[in-house]
């Protein structure tokens, strides 16, 4: 069935190396895109978004990449810390059934190694 | 500013019996989503209210019902629990924008466990 989905479920970097989470999705009618940061025993973090008609967005440290003739999603964290320690989810937002939902992924847990 | 809150923060059922969650939204905030999340999978849509109506429904079955209060505080409640019930519950508040997608804070959850 058409899903968001991540390529690797763990990502292991070296503290203070780039860090790139990537994800896929299937739809191509979603039109909307975000990542979100969870951290153990917290509720998901909204972390940057970007819409269809963008391939490029930056933030503080982060970029996501969107392809859409791939359909392929990308974090980029710049410099990783300890602090990005947690479980990375992409989501895609699309119209269903009159409605507009978000479908997540399954997530990808981020490891920094000292 | 009080982000979004909820209470408890776990719980512990048996098979058949109902819950009730409850949840706070983050201050200013009218729209009240709720979530399902199973351990290592990525948060399922449940329903989302604003103005004390439910506005959209994921797939879940009707055992899932909530209610919007006029204060914007939400509760969901779930009927004859199932084993399969057992999962991190999230509540989401956002401020209704007339856009497409308006921007969800999460809360910390309710973890719930049916033996």
């Amino acid at each position: 069935g058409e899903s968001v989905g991540l390529h690797l479920p763990t990502l292991s970097v070296q503290e203070g190396d780039n860090s790139i989470i990537n994800c896929a999705y299937s739809n191509s009618a979603s039109d909307y895109f975000i990542w979100y940061k969870q951290e153990s025993g917290k509720g998901p973090q909204f972390i940057i978004d970007i819409r269809s008609n963008m391939d490029k967005r930056q933030g503080q440290r982060v970029t996501v990449l969107l392809n859409k003739t791939v359909k392929h999603l990308s974090l980029q964290i710049a410099a990783t810390q300890p602090g990005d320690s947690a479980v990375y989810f992409c989501a895609e937002g699309r119209a269903m059934d009159s409605n507009y939902q978000l479908i997540w992924g399954a997530g990808t847990k981020l490891i920094i190694k000292p | 500013d009080a982000g979004v809150t909820q209470s408890p923060t776990h719980l512990i059922k048996t098979r058949g019996q109902q819950v009730t969650l409850r949840c706070s939204p983050k201050s200013g905030h009218d729209t009240v989503s709720w979530y399902q999340q199973a351990l290592g999978q990525g948060p399922q849509f449940i329903f989302q209210y604003y103005e004390e109506e439910e506005r959209q429904r994921g797939n879940f079955p009707d055992r899932f019902s909530g209610h919007q209060f006029p204060n914007y505080s939400s509760e969901l409640n779930v009927n004859a629990l199932l084993l399969g019930d057992s999962a991190l519950y999230l509540c989401a508040s956002s401020l209704e924008r007339g856009s497409r997608y308006n921007e969800q804070f999460f809360g910390p959850g309710t973890r719930l466990t049916v033996l």
